[in-house]
């Protein structure tokens, strides 16, 4: 079944240590995607992807890093200069297309104490 | 500024009843209105786009309407069931991979 896999489901961390949350898409799609959820609040952009080796800061860039070195993949790393980290994150893909639906992962939750 | 607004916040309606939830957005330009359905816990999924041209679409029990004169959208749920307690989330495109511009969703519950 062609899908995206975010791993790990739960992670937690104690303040000061960098985190890197995985993404992996088998949908054959161009452009990938990171978004943060908080309670309240509607999905906010940190970084998209619409080629290998190429990215964008999103709305909330700030203390987040991003690669694409292949095609399946997009991780992002939450780095210790994110001021609050803990939240609820999604990745998604779509075709490049600008009326192609996204099709998000389950979502990584990051516990940072 | 690119605003999403979705009412009500939450609803509660009992299972078999249909009910209708309200996206108004000030998103221009404007290039497609989308809804999602999100379980708790999982990521969206994607019920419908509509375009400029597109005033009504439906997916199964769901059916979308847009208004593009009114800046208005609504999501219609016919014979509710269980399995469609989730939260309902409007997303308006302005065009971009950076231009979307989501609401804060409504939390729908089915009551048995």
């Amino acid at each position: 079944d062609g899908g995206i896999t975010q791993s790990p489901k739960y992670l937690f961390r104690k303040e000061g240590q960098n985190v890197t949350l995985s993404c992996e898409q088998n949908l054959n799609h161009d452009a990938m995607y990171w978004y943060r959820q908080d309670p309240g609040q509607g999905l906010r952009l940190i970084y998209y992807s619409q080629i290998v080796n190429d990215f964008q800061k999103g709305d909330i860039a700030e203390g987040y890093s991003v690669s694409r070195e292949k095609k399946e993949s997009f991780p992002l790393t939450v780095t210790s200069a994110q001021k609050n980290p803990t939240a609820f994150y999604l990745c998604a893909s779509s075709l490049r297309d600008v009326n192609s639906p996204l099709h998000f992962g389950n979502g990584t939750r990051l516990t940072v104490t | 500024k690119n605003q999403v607004e979705q009412s009500p916040q939450s609803l509660i309606i009992l299972e078999g009843k249909n009910c209708t939830l309200q996206c108004n957005y000030t998103v221009s330009p404007f290039s497609n209105l989308r809804w999602y359905k999100q379980d708790t816990g999982r990521g969206p999924v994607s019920l419908t786009i509509m375009t400029f041209s597109e005033n009504t679409k439906s997916n199964g029990r769901y059916t979308a309407t847009l208004d593009a004169d009114t800046k208005q959208s609504s999501l219609h749920i016919t014979a509710s069931q269980l399995s469609d307690s989730a939260s309902y989330i409007c997303v308006v495109s302005g065009g971009g991979a950076d231009g979307l511009t989501f609401g804060k969703g409504t939390h729908l519950i089915i009551q048995p």
